[in-house]
């Protein structure tokens, strides 16, 4: 069955300091690999994905994540947290061939002055 | 702004009672794809509709139902209303599969149920 393991359900950083997300998967095939970014009162927006390739994905707002096949992990980090980033973060599966998003329970970031 | 609009934003409903969500898609979007996010919890997938026909379905029972219209909108409409239907319902279109482009969420209905 197709699971998403979010293990931090908040963190606090620090404005400037370096942040990870973390993200394991259950899934029997290779699947594809996205982050979401959730802030209050909007809507899910796409930071990045990951369907093959290079296991280092770049995304928007300077949001990268690496996926690790042997860990069957897809952590999101970004060098510089900036106050703006403060929101819930959901890492989300899904097949190749499928129709839906598995979704992670989210990590709330608050970031502190 | 995604251009994906939901309406209401906030509802409130007695238990027994039905409700009709609405979603608005971008032009073009002939996939659209509804979930439910409880508190504290990561958005469910309820159903998705491929050209207004439904194209796969959650572990959600009957009570859930929905309509995708030619004009690109589409609607979740939930029987019957439960406490536990107490949530966030997001929906989601694209131009086909979600999965090879790119889904797009609307801000979201809070719906209470009371």
């Amino acid at each position: 069955a197709q699971s998403v393991t979010q293990p931090d359900i908040h963190i606090t950083v620090s404005e400037g300091a370096s942040l990870e997300l973390r993200c394991n998967y259950s899934y029997g095939a290779t699947p594809y690999l996205f982050w979401y970014v959730q802030s209050p009162g909007q809507g899910l927006q796409l930071l990045l994905k990951y369907f093959s390739g290079d296991t280092l994905v770049q995304g928007i707002k300077g949001f990268e994540a690496e996926f690790k096949r042997s860990q069957s992990s897809f952590n999101l980090r970004k060098p510089s947290v900036h106050w703006s980033d403060a929101a819930e973060y959901f890492c989300a599966v899904g097949a190749r061939t499928g129709n839906q998003f598995y979704f992670g329970t989210g990590t709330s970031l608050t970031v502190i002055p | 702004e995604t251009g994906v609009t939901q309406s209401p934003t906030h509802l409130i409903k007695t238990r027994g009672q039905q409700v009709t969500l609405r979603c608005s898609s971008q032009s073009g979007h002939n996939t659209v794809s509804w979930y439910q996010q409880a508190l504290g919890q990561g958005p469910q997938f309820i159903f998705q509709y491929y050209r207004e026909e439904e194209n796969g379905r959650g572990n959600f029972p009957p009570r859930f139902s929905g309509l995708q219209f030619p004009n690109y909108s589409s609607e979740l409409n939930v029987n019957a209303l439960e406490l536990d239907d107490s949530a966030l319902y997001l929906c989601a279109s694209s131009r086909g599969d979600p999965m090879n482009t790119e889904a797009f969420f609307g801000q979201g209905t809070r719906l209470t149920v009371v």
